[in-house]
């Protein structure tokens, strides 16, 4: 079956436009996360859903950052203004359910703002 | 708040074993993962483990836990040229809702020929 996929792969843009990114889960997976990828660093979560709610939006680092999630499936990432700071890989990931919760991660999107 | 580090680098010769070690800080964590980033591709679940467990072997794959110094080490046996790529140690809390990932900064595994 198909994996998680994003889109667009790749995404340059040039400071204070608006961007979004979109998260295809695998189908029938509950939960919904995404995380941020700095060149050469760990990954950062941002938030995660379960099913269309965010309960843990702690991640998210300024009000520019926003996400929601419909129909229990696709789900946006929208950063409004960007910055330089904000070029990173945006990765998205998927989960059946709570317990073991393995997660799995779709391709990112790798955003570069000029 | 829940830290998870990991050295950089590590180079090994192709069919010498690997050991990528990782430390953590919240005694509370429920699994342990250990996930393969190849370039250009997305994180790859390799294996994981629970937190009552010592060890957990997987093909060429060995998980040890120290629970008592939070530590975490993956062995990869008879490396080969595939298995160059980023590996990142992550942890699972265990506080209900707390269902993020935190990850380590990824050790970068060379294998030299």
């Amino acid at each position: 079956g198909a994996g998680v996929s994003q889109s667009p792969s790749n995404k340059v843009t040039e400071k204070g436009k608006d961007v979004e990114l979109r998260c295809d889960p695998i189908s029938g997976h509950t939960a919904l996360y995404w995380y941020r990828q700095r060149l050469g660093q760990g990954l950062e979560f941002l938030i995660y859903f379960q099913g269309n709610s965010a309960p843990d939006k702690s991640g998210l680092p300024s009000d520019r950052f926003s996400a929601e999630r419909t129909g229990e499936s696709v789900s946006t990432l929208t950063i409004q203004r960007t910055q330089q700071e904000d070029s990173a890989v945006y990765l998205c990931a998927s989960s059946p359910d709570r317990g073991l919760g393995e997660q799995f991660f779709g391709p990112g999107t790798r955003l570069t703002v000029l | 708040g829940e830290d998870v580090e990991q050295s950089l680098f590590l180079s090994v010769r192709e069919g010498d074993s690997s050991v990528i070690n990782c430390t953590y800080t919240d005694s509370s964590s429920t699994y342990l993962y250990w996930y393969k980033q190849e370039p250009g591709a997305g994180l790859q679940l390799l294996t994981y483990i629970f937190s009552n467990m010592d060890m957990k072997q997987d093909q060429r794959l060995t998980v040890l836990l120290n629970k008592k110094d939070k530590h975490l080490s993956l062995r990869i046996a008879d490396t080969q040229t595939g298995d160059s790529a980023i590996y990142f140690c992550a942890e699972k809390g265990a506080n209900f809702g707390n269902e993020k990932l935190t990850f380590g900064t990824g050790t970068r595994l060379t294998i030299i020929p």
